[in-house]
């Protein structure tokens, strides 16, 4: 079955910077598209970022572009996000997930990033 | 940028009753693009209804999407206990490439 495991996550003080790794496993990965979502405590989902099978062009949410990043290592089977200069407000709960881009299908059980002094 | 609105946001039923879900957006969205999903308290989201009709993989035929352009309902015929949860819509929107989610309902036990 699909299996999408999030690390990474922990407590970062402002300014500083992160990568999020998403391990999957159960279905071809290199034949699927991957998102990153998040859920600050207590609201509702935001859609973060997109990446195709291949890799060959990213989508950023209007909130994140040019902090965030997102990669894949097919070789790797592993979603990455990284960004810099993290800020109080990215506090969330980061999720991965698989789909088209229209569509997410499955979703990671999620890793928790807190930004904080 | 095309908002989702999502109506009401508590939804007060008990188990057996049919609970009916609004999702309305800003502007006209393809119903291909149109997508519910389910979230329970500390789990992830699960997909419930995809291209708004579509039921996903294992997805009991209680749940049922409806509706076009700017209106759109998802309807559980007969709640059932594991069905309390918050549910939210989401559209994908061309210009930019994106998705937007509502802010969700929330189906509470009456």
């Amino acid at each position: 079955q699909v299996q999408l495991v999030e690390s990474g996550g922990g407590v970062v003080q402002p300014g500083g910077s992160l990568r999020l790794s998403c391990a999957a496993s159960g279905f071809s990965f290199s034949s699927y598209g991957m998102h990153w979502v998040r859920q600050a405590p207590g609201k509702g989902l935001e859609w973060v970022a997109f990446i195709p099978y291949d890799g060959s062009n990213k989508y950023y949410a209007d909130s994140v572009k040019g902090r965030f990043t997102i990669s894949r290592d097919n070789s790797k089977k592993t979603l990455y996000l990284q960004w810099n200069s993290l800020r109080p407000e990215d506090t969330a709960v980061y999720y991965c997930a698989k789909g088209r881009i229209e569509v997410i299908d499955y979703w990671g059980q999620g890793t928790l990033v807190t930004v904080s002094s | 940028e095309i908002v989702l609105t999502q109506s009401p946001g508590t939804l007060s039923l008990s188990p057996g009753e049919r609970a009916t879900l609004s999702c309305r957006a800003s502007q006209s969205v393809s119903s291909s693009y149109l997508a519910w999903y389910q979230q329970k308290p500390g789990q992830a989201p699960r997909l419930l209804i995809y291209g708004a009709f579509s039921r996903a993989t294992g997805i009991p035929d209680r749940f049922s999407g409806s509706g076009s352009g700017t209106d759109f309902t998802l309807t559980i015929s007969r709640l059932e206990a594991e069905d309390f949860a918050v549910y939210y819509c989401q559209q994908y929107g061309r210009s930019p490439p994106g998705l937007t989610f509502g802010g969700g309902t929330k189906v509470e036990i009456k």
